[in-house]
């Protein structure tokens, strides 16, 4: 079958730094999305990776390897504003989005 | 967990024609749905707010009468895009929030529609 799982909730520190993990069973590969959302509103595209190894984009970077069914989004230098849900998708070989159940991300102060 | 469906997964058509896409919560029920499209490799882009027993709430930009929204029952919310051109070609993909205060979301597997 397919599966998607990622934390349901990490908490961290303003200022910190936090690794979301997310790792996957599905049939075949066309990329993998990280997308944030804030409650209430449509989620926003962070990274769309489909070569192995990390990507980074200010603050974010996010990494996959195909081999191990394995990805991370790695967010530095916490901002309140951080606070929100991180969704890890994956496009299968029929290009339908399978959608992970998302991380809770809480920062403290 | 909570589980949303779209019907059909992939469809081609010809330019002028109607095309409705199907989006069921299979174990929950939704008085709101969201409609969504996805461009390549970036944001899902909010089209409406389906509503369960009313009218749809229409992001700004969003031509109502060309993307008929109907939320018929708790389960099912349709998307017709009427009349439709190349330039609608796209992925269409809903969402339906599930918990006591709503606050977790559902995605469906998305729809890709080609228009010839």
């Amino acid at each position: 079958g397919q599966n998607i799982d990622q934390p349901t909730e990490m908490t961290a520190t303003e200022g910190a730094i936090v690794q979301i993990n997310c790792t996957y069973q599905t049939s075949g590969f066309n990329g993998l999305f990280w997308y944030q959302q804030h409650a209430g509103e449509a989620p926003t595209f962070l990274s769309y990776n489909v070569l192995d190894g990390l990507e980074e984009k200010g603050r974010f970077s996010s990494f996959l390897s195909r081999s191990k069914g394995y990805s991370y989004l790695l967010l530095k230098e916490l901002q309140m504003k951080d606070s929100a849900s991180y969704l890890c998708a994956i496009m299968d070989s029929n290009y339908q989005l399978i959608w992970g159940a998302g991380t809770k991300l809480i920062i403290k102060p | 967990g909570a589980v949303v469906s779209q019907h059909p997964s992939r469809v081609i058509c010809k330019s002028g024609t109607s095309v409705k896409i199907e989006c069921r919560s299979l174990d929950f029920q939704a008085t709101t749905m969201f409609w969504y499209r996805q461009f390549p490799k970036q944001s899902l882009m909010l089209m409406a707010t389906s509503n369960e027993g009313s009218k749809a709430t229409y992001e700004q930009g969003v031509e109502k009468d060309k993307f008929l929204i109907n939320h018929a029952s708790l389960t099912l919310s349709t998307l017709t895009v009427t009349s439709a051109h190349p330039e609608d070609s796209s992925f269409y993909i809903c969402s339906a929030p599930s918990g006591r205060e709503q606050e977790t979301q559902y995605f469906g597997p998305g729809t890709r529609l080609l228009v010839l």
